[in-house]
Formats: C-alpha cells, structure tokens, sequence
C-alpha cells in the first residue's frame, strides 16, 4: 500500500541519549518535511527537503538534525535527546512543495526522561 | 510571517447538529488555505482546500469552508455532523506558490460529536 511509514511507533529515550526517527515514502515525492505536535500548539515544521540531496530548517529545528540521501527515505535525529523533546512526530510529503496536499504518516511518539 | 488562528480549543456538539469551526489567517497578497482532519492515534488527512476560483469548498463527507477575503476567515461547516466526525480539525496556510512555501498550521479544533 502506497503512503508514508514511520518507525518506531512508540519510544521512551533516557535524557542525552542519541535518535534517530525514520521516515519511507513509496510515493516518488519529491518534498518531506518532520513536524512536531504538542498540545495546544499545533504542528510546528521542524525540518524540511525540497528534493533528495537538499534540506532546510523549519521553525524550530534546534537539537534535531535530517538528512536525505535519496527521494524515499528522510530520517530525522535527536544528537542528544532532552525532556522537552517529548512530542509526537509527524513525517509528510508532497508531490512538489508548497500547494500540493502533504501526506502524514501515523506519527511517532518520543517520551525522553 | 504568515499566521494562522483558531480560537476554539474545543468545539461540543450533539449528532445530527450543525457545527462552525472558526479559522482566521494573517492578511496576505496571496493566500491557499487548507483544512486537515486528524483521527485518534493517525497521522493528518486533507479535508479540504482553497487555491483559487469558487470561494466555497466542499469535501466529500459534507463539510464545507468558505474562503472569505475581507474577514481573513476561511470557517469550516457542517450542517449535520455524526459520531464519527469527532476528531481534531486544523486550519492551515501557506502565500504565494512561488518557490518553496511551507504550510503554517493553526492550533487545532477538537471536535467532540455526542449522542
């Protein structure tokens, strides 16, 4: 089935410890973008790719870090986890970027102590 | 910067009743506006959206939203709702398509749709 997945579903990560969210797209999208959700602010873009081999940083893109080697997979990284990074984490794409409807992922819930 | 508003947190409404979950954006010369829907435990889905033409939109389920220029508002409405729309609704927006626009999403409304 074509769409977004993201792994794991659900992780409890230890202060200062190190992790990575992972993000596949089976869609050929050519834009990815990581969102956090935290209650009573919405989804806040983290990072953002125009296309493989470019990123760029969203609205709060301090302490996380992405890359994207190709078109399908846009892994996202917490060098040194801390407590107020506890969210739930969307991945998305889109066919090209701006209009076209993103498409989310099922999310991932980080709980850092 | 481009913002987007949504003053209901919370939106109760009993089945069969007609709901308005309020959206307003920041003044723009050109704005496309989106409503996402977002089921318990699940990533977001495109509801609806505004890019140009007819100002009222509808989706496929029975919700509509009309964009209006001159109040900065793009409501969504339902004249009847049912159990199943209980969810979280969110307004977003991006400007003009020229290069790379990211969505700003508002808050987020939940409604919770009671028998």
């Amino acid at each position: 089935i074509a769409g977004i997945t993201q792994a794991p579903t659900s992780q409890i990560l230890a202060a200062g410890r190190r992790m990575t969210l992972r993000c596949t797209q089976d869609m050929r999208h050519n834009a990815m973008y990581w969102y956090r959700q935290d209650l009573g602010l919405g989804l806040r873009l983290i990072h953002y790719s125009n296309t493989a081999g470019t990123t760029g940083k969203g609205e709060v893109p301090d302490g996380y870090s992405v890359s994207r080697a190709n078109t399908d997979d846009f892994p996202l990284t917490l060098a040194s986890a801390v407590p107020s990074q506890t969210s739930v984490y969307f991945c998305a794409s889109s066919e090209l970027a701006g209009l076209n409807e993103q498409f989310f992922g099922p999310g991932t819930r980080l709980t850092v102590l | 910067a481009q913002s987007v508003t949504q003053l209901d947190s919370q939106v109760p409404v009993f089945e069969e009743a007609p709901v308005e979950l309020r959206c307003n954006y920041s003044s723009s010369v050109s704005v496309y506006l989106f409503w996402y829907v977002q089921y318990p435990n699940q990533g977001l889905q495109l509801l609806l959206k505004y890019l140009s033409g007819s100002t009222l939109v509808k989706s496929i389920n029975g919700f509509e939203a009309e964009f209006n220029k001159s109040q900065t508002s793009f409501h969504l409405r339902k004249p009847s709702v049912h159990i199943s729309d209980t969810a979280e609704y969110f307004c977003a927006a991006t400007r003009s398509n020229t290069g790379f626009q990211k969505l700003v999403f508002g808050t987020g409304t939940r409604l919770l749709v009671s028998p």
